[in-house]
């Protein structure tokens, strides 16, 4: 997966608890995403981030929070775990060339 | 309504073309993207086309863009069982081209 990498690979929350879904790269490129996939559908984007300190949200940011201290880090706070949050969450990056996104291998949620 | 949107399934046969469409609705994109996601795997990207461009070709791919329309389109040539997964188009916007959106996706199925 391109030197990304997330953790855990796999996470079952209770309701109202709160998390950390970790994710590093290796590869020094300024652009880093996250993203959920829900059962059966496609990607939406939570937040991203140009560059370390830097982030903005995407289009479903609700229920989560960002930070981006460093260019390798990039990490995805729950802080009240809801089961409309159960989903497939998906780490990206790219470089500043603009054309090669890359992803890593997802943590799967399971909010119960 | 959505950004980009995909219809959501497509059935060939083995060794006749597929071809998979996208309509998006931001004139100002940088980068047009087509993803593939097997099951229970992340996302590879396939191929994708600057806004600048009309088609382009890569082995059993060809992306056509019509910009006026704000269509794309990904035809695979000689569809083979192993193309069967679901397939995404993505398209880049905001500022620096950062900002990454996908559609829904569409599943590819081959019969044989």
């Amino acid at each position: 997966n391109a030197g990304v990498t997330q953790t855990p690979k796999f996470r079952i929350l209770k309701i109202g608890q709160s998390m950390t879904l970790q994710c590093t790269q290796d590869m020094n490129h300024n652009y880093m995403y996250w993203y959920r996939q829900d059962p059966g559908m496609g990607l939406k984007l939570i937040y991203y981030s140009v560059g370390a300190g830097i982030t903005d949200k995407g289009e479903v940011p609700n229920g989560y929070n960002v930070s981006r201290s460093t260019t390798e880090d990039f990490p995805l706070r729950l802080e009240l775990a809801a089961p409309s949050q159960t989903s497939v969450y998906f780490c990206a990056i790219k470089g500043d060339s603009q054309e090669t996104q890359y992803f890593g291998p997802g943590t799967r949620l399971l909010v119960l | 309504g959505e950004d980009v949107e995909q219809s959501l399934f497509l059935s060939v046969r083995e060794g006749d073309s597929s071809v998979i469409n996208c309509t998006y609705t931001d004139s100002s994109s940088t980068y047009l993207y087509w993803y593939k996601q097997e099951p229970g795997a992340g996302l590879q990207l396939l191929t994708y086309i600057f806004s600048n461009m009309d088609m382009k070709q890569d082995q059993r791919l060809t992306v056509l863009l019509n910009k006026k329309d704000k269509h794309l389109s990904l035809r695979i040539a000689d569809t083979q069982t192993g193309d069967s997964a679901i397939y995404f188009c993505a398209e880049s916007k905001g500022s620096s081209a950062s900002k990454i959106i996908f559609g829904s996706g569409t599943r590819l199925s081959i019969r044989p």
